[in-house]
């Protein structure tokens, strides 16, 4: 079975800092792929990065990258530059492509840029 | 305007009630799924469906049903409300692979 978990509820970063934000999976099929949403205050669902399980490279949108660990099931997101308008709950959430292509959230980070 | 929509935005229900709540979509996508979001639970996923006269279930499906008629619409049916069942709703939809789903704006849904 799919599982994904984000172990900070919240997380606290400057203006013009960058943040890693957590996020680790579980999945028995070699197939998967990762995204990456966020959620401001308003409500809206907002896709941010993609990170499918055989690309070589870890993706880059803008100032949005993730740190994609195979071997450690990890694919942590990481925002540079933080700026106010990122303040909101980011989720993880993890697709199987091969056999169901659901797509299972983690239970979100919610984060705070401060100036 | 494409992208994927959701009616209603508000409902009030009483326990006991029936209703569903509508989604469309007009991009053509194969995929579409139906979440629901409560707070410190994430987005769970309620039923899905690959395809036209395609759906599963997906992590939370009990006191909800779904069918899939044709290629756009998707509504998902409370047949009997629980206050359990308050909570935001999310229907979203997706070529599938590597593309991300578009949601749509969302449901609040409130049992009393």
């Amino acid at each position: 079975a799919q599982k994904i978990t984000q172990t900070q509820p919240g997380m606290f970063v400057q203006e013009k800092e960058a943040v890693t934000l957590d996020c680790t999976y579980d999945t028995s099929d070699p197939s998967y792929g990762l995204f990456w949403y966020k959620q401001p205050s308003s409500g809206e669902m907002i896709f941010l990065i993609y990170q499918g399980s055989y690309d070589q490279q870890n993706a880059t949108e803008g100032r949005y990258s993730l740190n994609f660990q195979k071997a450690r099931k990890s694919a942590n997101l990481v925002i540079s530059a933080s700026q106010l308008g990122d303040s909101a709950m980011y989720f993880c959430a993890m697709r199987d492509l091969d056999n169901t292509d659901k797509l299972i959230f983690g239970t979100g980070t919610r984060l705070q840029v401060f100036p | 305007n494409a992208g994927v929509t959701q009616t209603p935005k508000f409902q009030v229900l009483k326990t006991g009630q029936s209703m569903t709540l509508q989604c469309a979509q007009d991009m053509n996508h194969e995929y579409m799924s139906w979440y629901r979001q409560d707070p410190g639970m994430g987005l769970r996923l309620i039923h899905y469906s690959v395809g036209a006269g395609i759906t599963d279930q997906g992590e939370v499906p009990n006191g909800y049903n779904v069918s899939r008629s044709t290629t756009e619409d998707f509504p998902l049916r409370l047949l009997s409300a629980a206050p359990s069942q308050t909570s935001v709703y999310f229907c979203a939809s997706s070529y599938g692979g590597r593309y991300g789903y578009t949601f749509g704006s969302g449901t609040r849904l409130t049992v009393v």
